[in-house]
């Protein structure tokens, strides 16, 4: 079945640094969305990507999506404390149910 | 508005009894699917409703667990003899016909001692 996988698992940063995780999947997308997940909290979604080779950015945070449609990152410029958190990419399979990836915790410190 | 809500947010329950946890989506989204996320790791698929049927199944990890959603909104995730292992945080998110973002709610914490 679709696998996704991240890299890496755990990430510290001095605030003020930039951050990146990356993003493979097994199998082509139609699409990837990101998610944020704060410590004790819920996935929040963040955005989707559609189109080959997309960029898009919010803010200090720039996303893209792979040429082949199989890999994304998302980088975020000079950090925050509130950039604090765990960052899921999701691939969608059958009926839109997302395929998670395992993960990117970022932890920063001020 | 409301987003998702979840009920209860923690449940502890012994091994070999029955649970049941309960989503709210959001109103008028149609789709409602189910996740379980243990610590450390990335929410993982259960179930999919679109509507009042149950489109896709195949994250169930065995006949002890079912999940409704009789009136195409509330649904209900059972589980039955619950094992150690079934304990996670188990996540409803919620979407929008035809759109792929989801929206989740708070979560249920299952703890099976």
């Amino acid at each position: 079945g679709q696998q996704v996988m991240q890299i890496p698992q755990y990430q510290h940063v001095q605030e003020g640094e930039d951050f990146t995780t990356y993003c493979n999947s097994s199998t082509t997308l139609s699409n990837i969305q990101w998610y944020k997940q704060r410590p004790g909290g819920h996935p929040v979604f963040l955005i989707q990507l559609v189109k080959s080779g997309e960029v898009k950015k919010q803010k200090r945070l720039t996303f893209q999506f792979g040429e082949a449609k199989k890999n994304s990152s998302l980088h975020i410029t000079a950090t925050q404390t509130t950039d604090v958190g765990t960052y899921f990419c999701a691939g969608p399979g059958a009926g839109n149910m997302l395929t998670f990836g395992g993960g990117t915790r970022l932890m920063v410190k001020p | 508005g409301a987003g998702v809500s979840q009920t209860p947010s923690n449940k502890v329950t012994e091994k070999g009894k029955y649970v049941e946890l309960r989503c709210d989506p959001i109103s008028g989204h149609t789709a409602l699917y189910w996740y379980r996320q243990s610590l450390g790791q990335g929410p993982e698929f259960l179930i999919y409703f679109q509507g009042t049927g149950a489109a896709d199944d195949s994250g169930l990890p065995n006949d002890r667990f079912f999940a409704v959603r009789p009136e195409g909104s509330v649904s209900t995730l059972k589980i039955q003899r619950t094992e150690r292992g079934d304990s996670a945080v188990y996540l409803c998110a919620s979407s929008l016909f035809g759109r792929s973002e989801q929206y989740f709610g708070p979560g249920t914490r299952l703890t099976v001692t």
